[in-house]
C-alpha cells in the first residue's frame, strides 16, 4: 500500500524560481490538502480540494497555486520562490469530512535562497 | 489563541517513566487525532477518539477523550527511547474536512 506519495523529499531553490511539488494518493479519497510545517508555527493549511475540479484556500495560499484534475494528484506549485517559503511541506489526504484520520505523505524540505 | 491547546510543549522524561500529553479544545469536538512525527519524517497516525469517554490503546500508549471538557490526553507507559518524537493532537470541530491543529508536544528520552 503506498497511500499519499510526495515528491521530492528535499528541494533547494533559487529566489524567483518555480517548481512542482508532486503528490499522489492511491485511496481513493475525495479529500486532499497541502500544509507548511515551522518551527513554532505547528501545520498550517495551504490548499484543499474536496474532490477533483474543486479547489480552495486555505490559511496561508499566497505564493502557491494548487489544481486537481483527477482523483489521484494533487501538485502544489510555487509560482516565485521566496525565502520565507522555506518550509516542509506535507500532503494529506482522507476519505470523509470528519471521523477518518488524515494521511500523511513523508514530507518535501524546501530550501529558498 | 490556538483553538487546539496541547501541553506541555517539551518534556523530557527519564526512560521507563510514565508521562501524560493533553489536547484541550476551545471548539465542540467531533473527533480527536494523534500523531506522532519523528525528526525529518512525515506524521504518523497513533489513534482517533470519536465519542465523550472514549479510551483507546496501542502497545504502551492510551488516548482517552473526556467529553465534558473537550479534552483529550494521550499517556505513555514505561517510557522507551522509541517513544521520542513530536506529538500532534488534530481535531474535526466541524463536518467540512478541515481539521485544527495543536502546536505538538516534543517528547525527549533521557537513558
Amino acid at each position: 500500500n503506498a497511500g499519499v506519495t510526495q515528491t521530492p523529499k528535499f528541494q533547494v531553490l533559487k529566489t524567483g524560481q518555480s517548481m512542482t511539488l508532486q503528490c499522489a494518493q492511491d485511496m481513493n479519497h475525495e479529500y486532499m490538502s497541502w500544509y507548511r510545517q515551522d518551527p513554532g508555527m505547528g501545520l498550517r493549511l495551504i490548499h484543499y480540494s474536496v474532490g477533483a475540479g474543486i479547489t480552495d484556500q486555505g490559511e496561508v495560499p499566497n505564493g502557491y497555486n494548487v489544481s486537481r484534475s483527477t482523483t489521484e494528484d494533487f501538485p502544489l506549485r510555487l509560482l516565485s520562490a521566496a525565502p520565507s517559503q522555506t518550509s516542509v511541506y506535507f500532503c494529506a489526504s482522507r476519505s470523509d469530512s470528519y471521523n477518518s484520520p488524515l494521511h500523511f505523505g513523508n514530507g518535501t524540505r524546501l530550501t529558498v535562497t | 489563541s490556538q483553538e487546539l491547546e496541547q501541553s506541555p510543549q517539551s518534556l523530557i522524561v527519564q526512560e521507563g517513566k510514565n508521562l501524560t500529553i493533553n489536547c484541550t479544545s476551545s471548539k465542540t469536538l467531533y473527533g480527536l487525532y494523534w500523531y506522532k512525527q519523528k525528526y525529518g519524517e512525515g506524521l504518523i497516525f497513533l489513534m482517533m477518539l470519536q465519542k465523550g469517554g472514549e479510551e483507546k490503546s496501542h502497545e504502551k500508549i492510551t488516548a482517552k477523550l473526556d467529553e465534558k471538557k473537550q479534552q483529550s490526553s494521550l499517556h505513555i507507559t514505561a517510557s522507551q527511547p522509541s517513544h521520542a518524537g513530536i506529538y500532534l493532537c488534530g481535531a474535526d470541530v466541524d463536518s467540512n474536512y478541515q481539521l485544527i491543529w495543536g502546536a505538538g508536544t516534543k517528547l525527549i528520552i533521557k537513558p
